[in-house]
């Protein structure tokens, strides 16, 4: 099994749709978690965070859940401009990205 | 302020030459990695310094691959012997303090063997 793994994708969704991206990962002692946006041929960007109590950034909610070793992201009232590859990213002994999981906002 | 910077931006090589790549991280991060991503692939851990501690090198491939850190800052990453499965971005990240904080990312370096 991987250490951290993603929805396959990818994601095409109308403007304006809810999405949600979740990823697991396997070492139960992670510590910290995080979730990267990337564009094509772009570096991967920090997105947000993700805090044992759930946290929001406007149109973005992450959440995690230790007991079943998962952390989401959702994405409320999804723009054009949303559309890239999501990385989650998941601290425990070392720095373990997932693979990502792409997603097209549609017109 | 400014963010982590790499040189070159892009880099062609022949097969069997030596590269070297650089990255410049955030004034003050003490954490510093390089990832490599292959096309349409994920970002593969290559190696990482915190302060003064021994680098924990367990991603890098191979012995052709190796990386310093002077000073606690700017940071080299060389690779001999470019083979043409070494083509791909290599990427470097630094954060604040250590493992479990943000890291932050610069441009890459597009390599391509040839």
């Amino acid at each position: 099994r991987k250490e951290v793994e993603q929805d396959p994708g990818p994601f095409n969704v109308p403007e304006g749709a809810t999405v949600a991206f979740n990823c697991t990962y396997s070492n139960s002692a992670s510590q910290s978690f995080f979730w990267y946006r990337q564009d094509c041929r772009k570096e991967p960007k920090l997105l947000m965070s993700v805090y044992s109590s759930g946290n929001e950034d406007g149109r973005f909610t992450a959440q995690l859940n230790r007991a079943s070793q998962y952390i989401s992201l959702l994405i409320r009232d999804s723009k054009l401009s949303d559309s890239a590859t999501y990385l989650c990213a998941v601290w425990g002994q070392n720095f373990v990205f997932g693979p990502g999981t792409r997603l097209s906002v549609l017109p | 302020g400014a963010g982590v910077s790499q040189s070159p931006s892009n880099k062609v090589t022949e097969k069997g030459k030596d590269v070297e790549l650089r990255c410049d991280p955030i004034s003050g991060h003490t954490a510093l990695y390089w990832y490599r991503q292959s096309l349409g692939q994920g970002l593969e851990f290559l190696i990482y310094f915190q302060g003064n501690s021994a680098p924990d090198k367990s991603g890098l491939p191979s012995d052709r691959f190796s990386a310093e850190r002077t000073g606690g800052s700017v940071s080299t990453l060389t690779i001999q012997r470019t083979q043409q499965e070494d083509s791909a971005v290599y990427l470097c990240a630094s954060s604040n303090t250590g493992q479990g904080y943000e890291q932050y990312f610069g441009p890459g370096t597009r390599l391509t063997v040839t």
